[in-house]
């Protein structure tokens, strides 16, 4: 069965600083692979998601992320964060032998210091 | 409203009480979720509800949690006899078509109700 691990649980950073924040999945076929984030008092929302196409995605808020198959991966990267991205970010795969489920990596909680 | 909602936002139970959990998807959207999460982790997938059909529920805990969409809008997630390890936040989430189809369409989360069983 599909897993999926982020292996940053926490992350702090100074504003203007660069970020990646890892994303691994299991699943070898094809895949759609999104990042969700939660805002501070705020809904989940997606912030972006690839299905097919160029491998490097571009999302709300200046993010981007980069689907390389051979690795398994869908990194999430900001080249100069701000204190406005604090949050929980979420990486979400299907499941592989469901259409239905998703497949959620435990988050990441992003602090930007002022 | 223009978003999910769900009510009630907070509700504590007594373990062995049966509890009500409430969503209001977009409207039209034919695809809605439930979601359990957990303290610390991410959602965990309950069940799936194309309009009024119930698809898959195979990610419900155990037979005391029942989820109903009758007339394809509003959804109801119901936990009979409390334990304490349903503790957790209960999310739903809607999506404009047909999920089963490609799997790629946004999610729309409500901002969902978290359940303290005593």
């Amino acid at each position: 069965a599909q897993s999926v691990s982020q292996h940053n649980h926490h992350v702090i950073l100074s504003e203007a600083a660069s970020l990646e924040l890892g994303c691994n999945y299991s699943y070898g076929g094809t895949v759609n692979l999104f990042w969700y984030v939660q805002y501070p008092g705020q809904h989940l929302q997606l912030l972006l998601k690839y299905f097919s196409g160029d491998p490097l995605v571009k999302g709300i808020k200046g993010f981007e992320a980069e689907f390389i198959k051979s690795k398994f991966s869908f990194n999430l990267r900001k080249p100069s964060v701000q204190w406005s991205d604090t949050a929980e970010y979420f990486c979400a795969v299907p499941r592989g032998d469901s259409n239905y489920q998703l497949i959620w990596g435990a988050g990441t909680k992003l602090i930007i210091k002022p | 409203g223009a978003g999910v909602s769900q009510s009630p936002r907070y509700k504590v139970a007594k373990r062995g009480q049966d509890v009500a959990l409430r969503c209001d998807p977009i409207s039209g959207h034919v695809s809605l979720f439930w979601y359990q999460q957990a303290l610390g982790q991410g959602p965990e997938f309950l069940t799936y509800f194309q309009n009024e059909a119930q698809l898959d529920k195979s990610g419900l805990p155990s037979d005391r949690f029942f989820a109903e969409r009758p007339e394809g809008s509003v959804s109801t997630l119901k936990i009979q006899r409390t334990q304490q390890e349903d503790s957790a936040v209960y999310l739903c989430a809607s999506s404009p078509g047909d999920w089963s189809l490609s799997g790629t369409d946004t999610q729309y989360f409500g901002p969902g109700t978290r359940l303290t069983v005593l």
